[in-house]
């Protein structure tokens, strides 16, 4: 079984420029989120979507990071403008919601980001 | 929000060595999960244990929820073992999927 892909691995972007990620779940997985892993800290969720729904996007920075999942499969994380503190990894994840609880989040192997 | 602690967030031992990572909770949680890191970033799937005993090999976890901790055995510690670990609490209800993280513990394996 493939595992979760994401694309690209590394970007480096001038502030004020935009960026975008790509994430493809393992299959059959309905929940897929995206996380923001700052050096030396653990991930925190930026938004998790249901099928194609968004279930949670509580800390998405709105003024500047949108996020899709068109057709309940893949998903696009863009950043626009990025700021400095953007630079992190961004880790996609995927689960098999059973409906009784998130169940066992997969990761992807993230995309690094830097920010100059 | 609820607070995930880990300890201790360093530790550095020799190859074949035990070790033993605790996390704690401020709140019940619907489920908790253990990582580990690997030197490139990866993150994988050690545990999914809301309560009880689980073993893999030379891991196994136990999360006491009614206490609000969990914690991590690794046994004769191999170079490869090294990395970041952290667990990640759920919580039940409207938060279900949510996953909040620890800060981590950084085992260094030396040969």
């Amino acid at each position: 079984e493939a595992g979760v892909a994401q694309s690209p691995r590394y970007k480096i972007i001038e502030k004020r420029q935009s960026v975008a990620f790509w994430c493809n779940p393992i299959s059959g997985h309905a929940t897929l989120y995206w996380y923001q892993q700052i050096l030396g800290q653990g991930p925190k969720l930026l938004i998790q979507f249901q099928n194609n729904g968004v279930v949670d996007d509580s800390q998405l920075p709105k003024d500047r990071f949108s996020a899709e999942r068109l057709k309940g499969v893949d998903s696009t994380l863009k950043i626009q403008p990025a700021k400095l503190e953007d630079s992190a990894v961004y880790l996609c994840a995927s689960s098999w919601n059973s409906g009784g609880g998130g169940g066992t989040q997969y990761f992807g192997p993230g995309t690094r980001l830097t920010v100059l | 929000g609820i607070q995930v602690e880990q300890s201790p967030p360093d530790l550095i031992l020799q190859e074949g060595a035990n070790s033993t990572l605790r996390c704690n909770f401020s709140d019940s949680v619907n489920n908790l999960q253990w990582f580990h890191q690997n030197p490139w970033g990866q993150l994988i799937n050690l545990f999914y244990i809301p309560s009880g005993t689980k073993q893999n090999g030379r891991l196994s976890a136990t999360t006491v929820a009614t206490e609000r901790y969990s914690l991590l055995y690794i046994s004769s510690s191999q170079t490869t073992d090294s990395g970041v670990y952290f667990c990640a609490v759920e919580l039940g209800g409207t938060s279900y999927g949510k996953l909040t993280f620890g800060q981590g513990t950084i085992l260094t394996v030396h040969p």
